[in-house]
């Protein structure tokens, strides 16, 4: 089940960063905060997760509040390729003997404008 | 490309037929995950997979099975099928040290008439 809260839809100026808030107000010790995203009918793409601190890599950088309840997903210079649905997850992390499937909410429609 | 394939691209069916959907991981990935996406429901988690042995179930119908075989490919059976099953169906891989990353291939359109 979702545990998350993300805007339905964000337009976002080519070029400019897209900021994208999730908010996960129960998400426990163990859980981490991932990002997904899925371009038009395309399957879905792992961009980032973290667990407390912030994390960056080459596609985006992940900002989680200092008491984990709220984070954004940074897209420092949105490209027309980047128009998407963007997913934010939680889940423990690791292997685990239950699962690891994601539960996808509904997401952010994310549109970059010209 | 994510190193997951999945055949048919495209399938069209009808009523109270059954279908079968392949998928092969990228090498080395010993976990299967399968996804359906529907209009009305969003991206649904049905059943994962790991080295060969069911690991979780979802929202998987009982007219819909699946199994993963020695070699880890990964096949998913949809019987008696419905107008509702129509939907784009998912399959993603992880590496058991690399899990959250799922990496997701093309999928399968099937359209139910």
């Amino acid at each position: 089940d979702a545990k998350t809260t993300q805007p339905t839809s964000m337009d976002c100026a080519e070029g400019r960063a897209a900021n994208l808030p999730c908010n996960h107000s129960t998400i426990s010790g163990n859980e981490y905060v991932y990002w997904y995203r899925q371009i038009h009918s395309q399957g879905p793409q792992y961009i980032i997760h973290g667990l407390k601190n912030n994390e960056t890599n080459e596609m985006a950088s992940l900002i989680i509040t200092e008491d984990r309840k709220s984070s954004t997903l940074i897209l420092p210079h949105a490209t027309l390729r980047d128009t998407a649905v963007y997913y934010c997850i939680v889940r423990p992390a690791g292997l685990s003997n239950t699962g690891n499937q994601f539960y996808f909410g509904t997401g952010t429609s994310l549109t970059v404008i010209p | 490309d994510s190193g997951v394939t999945q055949t048919p691209k495209h399938l069209i069916t009808a009523t109270g037929q059954r279908v079968t959907l392949r998928c092969s991981p990228r090498s080395g990935d010993l976990s299967v995950y399968w996804y359906q996406q529907s209009l009305d429901q969003g991206l649904q988690f049905l059943i994962q997979y790991y080295n060969g042995e069911e690991r979780a179930k979802g929202n998987i119908l009982e007219r819909f099975s699946a199994q993963q075989f020695p070699d880890l490919h990964s096949e998913l059976n949809l019987s008696s099928l419905e107008l509702g099953d129509s939907a784009l169906y998912f399959c993603a891989s992880s590496a058991r040290t690399r899990e959250e990353t799922q990496y997701f291939g093309p999928g399968t359109r099937l359209l139910v008439l």
